[in-house]
């Protein structure tokens, strides 16, 4: 089945930086990839999703880019605020299944 | 608000009770998976139910059962509970396998 990997466990940045999430994945089959903001004791929500057929994906500050040679993802966000503060998972999955495989999630602390 | 609703919010119970909880998808969406997140394991998948059929099954426990209804809200047994079913429970709904999927606020269930 699927596996994926999140790259780093947590991730500490002063405000303003520039955040990076990398992910890996097993099953050359998947073929969609979302990323979750879950605040603490809330739903995972959904920022941004792209599919193997796209390379990049931007939304405001926020960017994903797809290697599906390599089979890694990685999210981006740039000019962060204190409010991206939270923990951060990736997933994968295929159109034909839909069950999603998450990655362990990372922990985004902003300071200002 | 993702416009998916779960009853009941928090649940507390004893050892080898059973419990059932509910999900109403957003409207418009056919599809419903339900997810179990708990500190080790993370956001893990366990069931996928599309249009009142079951589309996929992750790693549920025998002691766990789900079935997804003509207006499409679903419902998650578990019964023969343990300390460690211990967890947040999460149904997300979409219109389809492999669109995007919308998480609800979850129910956090405490096995005593």
């Amino acid at each position: 089945g699927e596996n994926v990997e999140q790259h780093p466990s947590t991730l500490s940045v002063q405000e303003g930086d520039s955040a990076v999430i990398k992910c890996t994945y097993s099953d050359s089959a998947s073929n969609y990839f979302p990323w979750y903001k879950q605040e603490l004791g809330k739903r995972p929500q959904l920022i941004i999703d792209i599919r193997s057929n796209v390379g990049e994906k931007k939304d405001q500050r926020i960017a994903v880019t797809l290697n599906k040679t390599a089979k890694h993802f990685s999210l981006h966000i740039t000019e962060t605020q204190p409010e991206d503060s939270a923990v951060y998972f990736c997933a994968a999955s295929t159109y034909s299944w839909g069950k999603l495989q998450f990655g362990a999630g990372t922990q985004v602390v902003v300071t200002p | 608000d993702s416009g998916v609703t779960q009853t009941p919010k928090h649940l507390i119970t004893a050892t080898g009770q059973r419990v059932t909880l509910r999900c109403s998808p957003r409207s418009g969406d056919l599809s419903v998976y339900w997810y179990q997140q708990s500190l080790d394991q993370g956001l893990q998948f366990l069931i996928h139910y599309y249009n009142g059929e079951e589309r996929a099954k992750g790693n549920i426990l025998e002691r766990f059962s789900a079935q997804q209804f003509p207006d499409l809200h679903s419902e998650l047994n578990l019964s023969s509970l343990e300390l460690g079913d211990s967890a947040l429970y999460f149904c997300a709904s979409s219109v389809s396998s492999g669109t995007a999927q919308y998480f609800g606020p979850g129910t956090r269930l405490l096995v005593l």
